[in-house]
């Protein structure tokens, strides 16, 4: 099955700088890459997502890259916020019924 | 809409005991999943539903986990009986992107 790792798994930025959060999966066929934002007591919030067909995708602060060859993607915040700080989870679905989730990656950005 | 709401917040039971979750979707998705968070695991799916209709339960652990939905509307999910090993945050997802807030399940 699908294998999906996350790193790194703590971050810490200074406010208003950029973050880079990174995931790798391991089957090739897999085709939606959504990522998800877990506050503290809140169950996972869908922020941005990607298909397979696209290779880059924006929204305001949030962005997306996809590498199909190396199998990689990635999530860039920049100009970041304290209420940016939160555990941010990648995933990868080929149905998009089945998800592998990576293990998170706690956001801490200090004012 | 109010979103997907499960229930209760927070549960604590003694070793043994039957436990119930529920969940109500967001009304006209015809999905609904049921995860489990733990530290050591990460984010798991259980099972989810497609109509109604289980698709896929492989991700459940044992035969003490059952999973319903008698309508498009409503979800349980029954641990029979309870272990310690079984605490851990179930989330209830309404057609793979929209989660619930989570139950806390605390088994002693």
């Amino acid at each position: 099955g699908e294998n999906v790792e996350q790193h790194p798994s703590t971050l810490s930025v200074q406010e208003g700088d950029s973050a880079v959060i990174k995931c790798t999966y391991s089957d090739s066929a897999s085709n939606y890459f959504p990522w998800y934002k877990q506050e503290l007591g809140k169950g996972p919030q869908l922020i941005i997502d990607i298909r397979s067909n696209v290779g880059e995708k924006k929204d305001q602060r949030i962005a997306v890259t996809l590498n199909k060859t190396a199998k990689h993607f990635s999530l860039h915040i920049t100009e970041t916020q304290p209420e940016d700080s939160a555990v941010y989870f990648c995933a990868a679905s080929l149905t998009g019924n089945q998800f592998y989730f990576g293990t998170g990656t706690s956001l801490t950005v200090i004012p | 809409d109010a979103g997907v709401i499960q229930s209760p917040r927070h549960e604590v039971t003694e070793m043994g005991q039957e436990v119930t979750l529920r969940c109500k979707p967001i009304s006209g998705h015809n999905s609904l999943f049921w995860y489990r968070q733990t530290m050591m695991r990460g984010l798991e799916l259980l099972i989810y539903f497609n109509n109604n209709v289980p698709i896929d339960d492989s991700g459940m652990p044992e035969d003490r986990f059952s999973a319903k939905m008698p309508n498009a509307s409503f979800s349980t999910l029954k641990i029979q009986p309870s272990e310690p090993r079984d605490s851990a945050v179930y989330f209830c997802a309404s057609s793979a992107s929209f989660f619930g807030q989570g139950t806390r399940l605390t088994v002693v």
